[in-house]
Formats: C-alpha cells, structure tokens, sequence
C-alpha cells in the first residue's frame, strides 16, 4: 500500500516550458486534490477533483490544468511555465465519511521554472 | 468558507505539554475541525480531527468548547521530533484551506 505516490521528485523548467505533474493513490478515495506550497508559507489549493470526471477551483487556479484520468491518477499541467510557478507541488487524496475530510499527502515534486 | 486564525509560532522544551490555539469565529454547523502535522520538505500529515468536546488518540488531544468558535490542540510530553509545522482547517467539503500554521519549536 504505497498510498499518495507523485512524479517526478524534481524539477527545472525554462520559462514557456510545459510539463505534467503526476500523481496516483491506491487508497480508492474518491477525492483528490493539488496544493501548491511556496517557502516559509501555507498550502494553498489550486484544483480538486470530488470524482472521477469531476474537477473544480481551488484558491490559485490561474496558469495551471487538471486531468481526472481515473480513480486512481489526478494529473496537473502547467501550459506555459512562469517563475511565479517556482514551489513545492503537493497532491493529495480523502474519503469523505459524512463530512469528515482526511487528506493523505504525497511526498511532493520541488519544480524550478527558469 | 471558514478563516482561521493560529499563532505563528511557539517555542517549547522537552516533556511540556503544548497547547496551540486556533480560532474559528464563523464555523459553520456542520464543519468538522482537522489539524495536520508538515515536517520540512515533507506533505502534511493527519493528526486529530473532531467535531465537539474532546477527541484523544495516541498522538493528541483536541478540545472543543460548545461554541465550537475555537479549538486546542494538545501534544502531551513533546520531544524533539515534534519540532513541526501545525495547520487547523474547519470544513465539510473538498475546498479546505490551509493557512499559513504554527510553527513549534522544541527546544533541549
């Protein structure tokens, strides 16, 4: 039971590169969620996904896309990369028992944009 | 959404109990109350969630007061390893904030 798995661990785009952050859980929860975490600051939610083919805004939405593949996989694309971009990118998966959310992070994917 | 409010950081010693305060004026009825743990360069991890009263498990204790605009976290006996950042989130849905936490600062 690997849990929150994401690739890659790392890395360093130029700016206007494209690139999709992967992550996967096995946990069969139905929610899945990405978080961005800049130094020194909370997590701030960029998109989430409450089911399979459903996806929905989080509080930093702009310059980035979300696939809900299956169950399983919750991909994030950036299009055109910016150093604004520049953070630590977290995924995440929960089970809802009657309003009860409990997140299960991935180790994260420190990415540089250039 | 319900905004909450921590201390930004506290510093303890080894073995003293920890108590961090979050404040949550306008939670809503349904809202439960979750904090998670964040070591550098590490995701956040689960601790103790509640709704009302006390929540104990093997790793802390959370109270609650009826009118449920705050919340304590307890950490019994903290020790180096505690050293860490501790979010509070109150919500009942997939679009949770995190703020910015508490960071503690366990001291030898």
């Amino acid at each position: 039971n690997a849990g929150v798995t994401q690739t890659p661990k790392f890395q360093v785009l130029k700016t206007g590169q494209s690139m999709t952050l992967q992550c996967a859980q096995d946990m069969n929860h139905n929610s899945m969620y990405w978080y961005r975490q800049d130094p020194g600051m909370g997590l701030r939610l960029i998109y989430y996904s409450a089911s399979e083919g459903t996806t929905d805004k989080g509080e930093v939405p702009n310059g980035y896309n979300v696939s809900r593949l299956n169950k399983r996989e919750f991909s994030l694309r950036l299009e055109s990369a910016a150093p604004s971009q520049t953070s630590v990118y977290f995924c995440a998966s929960s089970e809802a028992l009657q309003g009860r959310y409990t997140q299960y992070f991935g180790p994260g994917t420190r990415l540089t944009v250039l | 959404l319900a905004k909450t409010t921590q201390p930004i950081s506290m510093d303890s010693y080894e073995g003293q109990e920890v108590n961090i305060t979050c404040s949550h004026n306008n939670i809503a009825t349904n809202d439960y109350i979750t904090w998670y743990q964040q070591f550098p360069s590490q995701g956040p991890r689960f601790i103790i969630q509640g709704y009302k009263t006390k929540v104990t498990n093997e790793v802390a204790s959370l109270f609650i007061p009826a009118d449920r605009k705050s919340s304590t976290l307890s950490l019994p006996r903290v020790s180096l390893s505690d050293t860490a950042v501790y979010y509070c989130l109150v919500g009942d849905n997939n679009d949770m904030r995190f703020g910015a936490g508490t960071r503690l600062t366990v001291k030898p």
